[in-house]
């Protein structure tokens, strides 16, 4: 049981270079998450899911975009990447109504 | 802005000695979670308080919860090398900047 699996691990991109992180989930969890932690700031929510086809934006989604087409997978997006997304992105999954999240072990992306 | 806040931002103890740590949050919550992460790993569950709890135990773990204060607190008992993480607290509103322990052997 994989539980909540981001790839890629690492990632080095040129500012205005657009990616696309990957998170994967074997839980039949209806919500998914994507945070970003930075230094001294814990995590911040990017965007959400509530269930397959859907997304809402959390606290700091400006610059990003995400989309659920599976119900196991929530993909995140930098069309345009800035040196200010430099960060660590941890990608969670849950049941509904705030139950405990299970987090993947993030992917570490640097802007030069 | 989060949710929830952490007290003190570092701590740093020796092994067998207890770990308290303080979480402030500022809305109306239906409970309160705390997690832990180990040094570049992602954040793993510990416990969740409901706010009808004034109290609750996971092996050392013991989590109080004042809903009239806001604020909630974790104790580590007989602390452990192994022990030595960020600790977080999480409410609906989102989780806080964390309390990094350091247990010294």
């Amino acid at each position: 049981n994989a539980g909540v699996t981001q790839t890629p691990k690492f990632r080095v991109l040129k500012t205005g270079q657009s990616m696309t992180l990957l998170c994967a989930q074997d839980m039949n969890h209806e919500y998914m998450y994507w945070y970003r932690q930075d230094p001294g700031m814990g995590l911040r929510l990017i965007h959400y899911s509530v269930g397959e086809g859907t997304t809402a934006k959390g606290e700091v989604p400006d610059g990003y975009n995400v989309s659920r087409l599976k119900k196991q997978n929530f993909l995140l997006g930098l069309e345009s990447a800035a040196p200010s997304q430099t960060s660590v992105y941890f990608c969670a999954s849950s049941y509904p109504d705030w139950q405990p999240q299970h987090f993947g072990d993030g992917t570490r992306l640097s802007i030069l | 802005s989060q949710q929830g806040e952490e007290d003190p931002q570092a701590l740093s103890i020796q092994e067998g000695e207890n770990a308290t740590m303080n979480c402030s949050y500022k809305t109306s919550i239906n409970n309160l979670q705390w997690y832990r992460q180990n040094s570049g790993r992602g954040l793993v569950h510990l416990i969740l308080i409901r706010s009808n709890e004034r109290e609750k135990h996971s092996g050392r773990l013991r989590v109080t919860l004042d809903t009239s204060k806001k604020s909630s607190s974790l104790l580590i008992t007989a602390s452990r090398a192994a022990d030595t993480a960020s600790y977080f607290c999480a409410t609906v509103g989102g989780f806080g900047a964390g309390t990094r322990l350091t247990v010294k052997p």
